[in-house]
Order: C-alpha cells, then structure tokens, then sequence
C-alpha cells in the first residue's frame, strides 16, 4: 500500500524550533516529488514547497521561502520540514502530499495524515 | 505566481440536485494542469480531478472536470449526501502550485 506517514501533534513556544517529518512506504520515495501544505484553522489550503528526493531540488513558494527548509533523506524514505523560530502564526495542520507521476509535475494523489503544529506562549 | 479564484464561496444544494463549482485563474494554466480535491472535516484532502478533467481512480463519475486556460468548472450531477464539503482548485502548471480558496458545498 502507498501511505505518507507523518510525525505527531506538537507544541511548541515561539521562537522554538522544530522539525516534522513524513516517511514514505510502498513506493519508490526517490521518484516522486513530495509537497507540503498548510491549512492554518478555519482555512484553505496553501502550497508550501516541493522536494525531489533522488536529487533534493526544492521548490519554494514565495510566501514560505526564508521562513521554512524542505528536506529529504532518501535513505530512509522521509521528508522535513523544519523551522528553526516559531511563530504563533505558524499554529496550523500541515499535510505532506506525493505527486501523482514519478518524475514530473502532477496533483497530489497521496496525502499523509497531516500534523498539527501549535505554537503558544 | 498564478491565483485561483473560486465560486461560489458557499453553495446550498439539497440531495439529488447538480452542483456547479467554478475556479478562475488570473492567467492561463498550462496544459491544463488543474486538478481538484474534496476535504471533509478532520480529513486530509482527496484528489477528484486532474488535467481538468480526468477522474481519479474510485471516484464516482457524477463527478466531472472541465474548462481549459483561465476557466475551470467542476460538476457533480446528482448531490449524495457524502458529497457535502469543501472543494478546491490547485494549478500545478507554474511553481507555486496555488490553490483556490474553496467552495464549501452544504445542505439546503
């Protein structure tokens, strides 16, 4: 079975940093470009960025460059994404998605069980 | 960076009736690469269309994609009670891949 799996719920305080992660099974996690998105509470969805394992290019959105690192290590199926100064405004679910088609640009057909990050003093 | 508009923002059906969901983009998206998703509460999202028109694998085919360049539309022919919640429009002919902001499908 293909499944993304994501790390657990967190809290965390501002100005803290955090790495999530998602690990990928049942495929081959190198031929496929992962994403992230985040839903904030009460919201749509936003496109963070994208990694391609097999070669780590990263794709970022204007609106998160600088403020997160996508990452992936091939050798254990998984991808990150990481802050390294939390904010409260960065309390969201965020979702790791696969693109449908190994190698090039496609929706997402694999979405992980997504992880909810909350960032409170 | 390409943005997506969606309409209606809510739209009120009962069982049995045909939805009509629009998604405009502010400039042409290639190939027309334009998918859509369903999102339940507490749920991951779930790809319906892609290529503006190509259902995904298990998804009943009262669920329809069409439109090209700016305008999409997504059809569902005849409202079960399962399909009511939130949809969303994605381009991911341009980096960044926005979504639209969602069109929440609710009971009359």
């Amino acid at each position: 079975e293909v499944q993304l799996v994501q790390s657990g719920a967190e809290v965390k305080k501002p100005g803290e940093s955090l790495k999530i992660s998602c690990k990928g099974s049942g495929y081959s996690f190198i031929s496929y470009w992962i994403g992230w998105v985040r839903q904030m509470p009460g919201k749509g969805l936003e496109w963070m960025g994208i990694i391609y394992p097999g070669d780590s290019d990263t794709r970022y959105s204007p609106s998160f460059q600088g403020r997160v690192t996508i990452s992936a290590d091939k050798s254990i199926s998984t991808a990150y994404l990481q802050w390294s100064s939390l904010k409260a405004s960065d309390t969201a679910m965020y979702y790791c998605a696969r693109m449908a088609v190994a190698g090039g640009t496609d929706a997402f057909d694999i979405w992980g069980q997504g992880t909810m990050v909350t960032v409170s003093s | 960076e390409i943005e997506l508009t969606q309409s209606p923002g809510t739209l009120s059906l009962s069982p049995g009736e045909r939805a009509t969901l629009s998604c405009r983009a502010s400039q042409s998206v290639r190939s027309s690469f334009l998918a859509w998703y369903q999102q339940k509460p507490g749920q991951a999202p779930r790809r319906l269309i892609s290529g503006a028109s190509s259902r995904a694998t298990g998804i009943p085919d009262r669920f329809s994609g069409s439109g090209s360049g700016t305008d999409f539309t997504l059809t569902i022919s005849r409202l079960e009670p399962e399909d009511f919640a939130v949809y969303y429009c994605q381009q991911y002919g341009s980096s960044p891949h926005t979504f639209g902001q969602g069109t929440k499908l609710e009971i009359k």
